[in-house]
């Protein structure tokens, strides 16, 4: 079975610019979430869907929106980007049970100039 | 303020010994740990968990231990091998029913494991 996949896989903007990044969960997985990861850092949660619901946010900007569509895929979206939002984004797909394990897909790496 | 605490940024150990990767957290809402290893380029790849009920829980050469009452766990690798050299991320979840749906990551110990 295939992984959790995500486009593009790097990604240059300039500041001002506006970013669609998108994920396509393992099959039979209805969550998916998108997190943020810095250089020196570990992941940080950004957004939870579920049945095209959102679950939760994280401390993020209003700059940042996310969407699941019903093939349970999803995009996330940055407004504005800054430098700081320099970073691998990560996308992580769930069966939704009470193990709260998700799986990763391999990141789309955003450089802001 | 940092609810997952990984402490060591890096270790190294040589082939066939014992690698031990530790984790702090301060939230008592914590209720289940995962164990994620990350190569360059890649995303994290999900190793071992372990809830809140357990104090141990064991795959092949991966163990994990959890001290509730101290808030610390940790991962033994053994024996460790080369290709186990990575990142290694340290998260956790709260108890939300069926919506554990936010990670909490520590920051990441680079395990390296010398032939």
């Amino acid at each position: 079975d295939a992984g959790v996949t995500q486009s593009p896989t790097h990604l240059i903007k300039t500041r001002g610019q506006h970013v669609t990044l998108r994920c396509s969960p393992i099959s039979g997985h209805k969550s998916v979430s998108w997190y943020q990861q810095v250089l020196g850092q570990g992941p940080q949660f950004i957004f939870q869907y579920y049945e095209k619901e959102e679950r939760g946010r994280g401390n993020f900007p209003d700059r940042f929106s996310a969407r699941q569509f019903p093939n349970y895929s999803s995009e996330l979206n940055v407004n504005a980007l800054l430098l700081g939002d320099s970073a691998l984004y990560l996308c992580a797909s769930s069966p939704y049970t009470r193990d709260g394990t998700q799986y990763f897909g391999p990141g789309t790496r955003l450089l802001v100039l | 303020d940092q609810q997952v605490k990984q402490n060591s940024p890096s270790l190294s150990v040589q082939e066939g010994r014992i690698s031990i990767l530790n984790c702090d957290y301060t939230n008592s809402m914590f209720d289940y740990f995962l164990w994620y290893k990350k190569y360059p380029a890649e995303g994290p790849t999900f190793l071992i968990s372990i809830s809140s009920i357990k104090d141990k829980n064991e795959d092949g050469r991966f163990t994990v231990f959890l001290n509730k009452s101290a808030k610390h766990l940790s991962l033994h690798i053994v024996p460790s091998q080369p290709g186990d050299s990575a990142v290694y991320f340290c998260a956790a979840s709260p108890n939300s029913g069926g919506s554990n749906y936010k990670l909490t990551f520590g920051k990441g110990t680079l395990l390296t494991v010398n032939p």
